[in-house]
């Protein structure tokens, strides 16, 4: 079975400084994708990356980047610059491709902004 | 350009009590999937459809149905509301291309008293 691990339930950042949070899974696949969704107080789940894990280099979306290390089975998302709108809960996933197109997430990661 | 639409937004259940979560998608995606967010544990399948007329069972599908007749509509049936049901519930749908992720409606809260 597919499993999603994130070890830090929150973390903090100062408005303008850089943050990274982490993720690690397993699967026994070794073509699939992965992807970080964030979750404001809104609750609407907003993709903010992708990473698809035949490409080796890493994705970016302009202050949001990913550090993914297929070998260790980690994938830590990398927020820069950080800003008071980037509070919220940040979900890492894996999309099973066996069929059904599933995505398994992880328990998620609740960010705050200190101004 | 409505994308996922989920109705109501908010609702109290008594036990007991039956009722459906509406879900509809304007996008011709193939696949669609419930998913209910527990405090703490993320989000865990409940039942999806790889397309019209064609349902399956996810992580956690006991108390739940669900049915497909046309691509633009997945409602989730909860007959029987029980306290372990109160939860938020995503609707979310994807193309088949798997690159592409999946579109989130915004969501139900349930509470069952």
């Amino acid at each position: 079975a597919q499993t999603v691990t994130q070890s830090q339930p929150e973390m903090s950042v100062q408005e303008a400084e850089t943050v990274t949070l982490s993720c690690t899974y397993d699967t026994s696949e070794s073509d699939y994708y992965l992807f970080w969704y964030k979750q404001p107080p809104s609750r609407q789940m907003i993709l903010v990356i992708r990473q698809e894990a035949y490409k080796q280099q890493n994705a970016t979306e302009n202050r949001f980047s990913v550090n993914f290390q297929k070998a260790a089975k980690s994938f830590s998302l990398k927020i820069s610059d950080s800003q008071l709108g980037d509070a919220a809960m940040y979900f890492c996933a894996l999309l099973d491709q066996g069929g059904s197109e599933k995505l398994v997430f992880g328990k998620g990661t609740k960010l705050t902004v200190n101004p | 350009n409505a994308g996922v639409t989920q109705t109501p937004k908010f609702r109290i259940l008594k036990i007991g009590q039956s009722m459906t979560l509406q879900c509809t998608q304007d996008m011709n995606h193939n696949y669609m999937y419930w998913y209910r967010q527990d405090p703490g544990m993320g989000l865990k399948l409940i039942y999806y459809s790889v397309g019209a007329g064609i349902t399956d069972k996810g992580e956690v599908p006991n108390g739940y149905n669900v049915s497909r007749s046309t691509t633009e509509d997945f409602p989730l049936r909860l007959e029987l509301a029980a306290p372990s049901q109160t939860s938020v519930y995503f609707c979310a749908s994807k193309p088949g291309q798997a690159f592409y992720g999946y579109t989130f409606g915004s969501g139900t809260r349930l509470t069952v008293v």
